[in-house]
């Protein structure tokens, strides 16, 4: 019930395409959806987060649609760049175990010139 | 500027040697962590602290120990290392839960490499 599964585990995009990466949950007193970019050699950053009172969130080109009956999220990059070639992964916590994320296994995104 | 440190980046060492990785931050963060990056599995846990003096267990803590005797500083001691503790390590740190944020801030990471 703590998992959060991830797809895909891997994601080739054209440029100027759509990149989705999906997340599902099943614990339902997760109230905090985090999406981490990691970039090689690097450490995971912060890209964007939701919480379950708002069904869609967008920052620049990075939109989260949460889906709360379905139990899912997902990571939509529009206009692909080949930049935001790194790995993506989701995240979910709740209050109850003090915000403890609970991460995806991620996914390698590559956008192709 | 706000960051999170670790050291050393990279290290190669054998079977057993005693060997510490340091963690710092500057951003007077409350809650710590250490992870693991392995090819498939994500990152997962290995302990995490609350505030000074306060560890916990996270999903792999198995051969590893951690400290927490100031706020700022959050090592984490292999006592005794063995080849599959060979990946990525990460540390981060956060705002407590009083805090406004929920966002994690990792260091630059360290690759062991146990033979």
């Amino acid at each position: 019930q703590q998992q959060v599964k991830q797809s895909p585990q891997s994601l080739i995009v054209q440029k100027g395409g759509i990149s989705i990466i999906n997340c599902a949950y099943e614990n339902t007193a997760f109230d905090y959806f985090p999406w981490y970019q990691q970039f090689p050699g690097k450490g995971p950053a912060l890209l964007i987060a939701i919480r379950p009172d708002v069904s869609e969130k967008k920052e620049g080109r990075f939109t989260i649609s949460f889906n709360k009956s379905a139990k899912q999220f997902s990571l939509h990059i529009m206009d692909s760049q080949p930049g935001d070639s790194a790995t993506y992964f989701c995240a979910a916590s709740a209050m109850d175990s003090n915000y403890q994320l609970i991460w995806g296994a991620g996914t390698k995104l590559i956008i192709k010139p | 500027e706000a960051q999170v440190t670790q050291n050393p980046r990279y290290l190669i060492t054998v079977t057993g040697k005693k060997l510490t990785v340091t963690c710092s931050q500057n951003m007077n963060h409350e809650y710590m962590s250490w992870y693991r990056q392995d090819p498939g599995l994500g990152l997962r846990q290995i302990y995490y602290s609350m505030n000074v003096e306060v560890t916990d267990k996270g999903d792999v803590p198995e051969g590893y120990k951690v400290s927490r005797k100031e706020k700022r500083n959050f090592p984490l001691i292999l006592e005794s290392p063995s080849p599959n503790q060979t990946s990525l390590y990460f540390c981060a740190s956060r705002q407590g839960l009083a805090g406004v944020s929920y966002e994690q801030y990792f260091g630059p990471g360290t690759r062991l490499t146990v033979t």
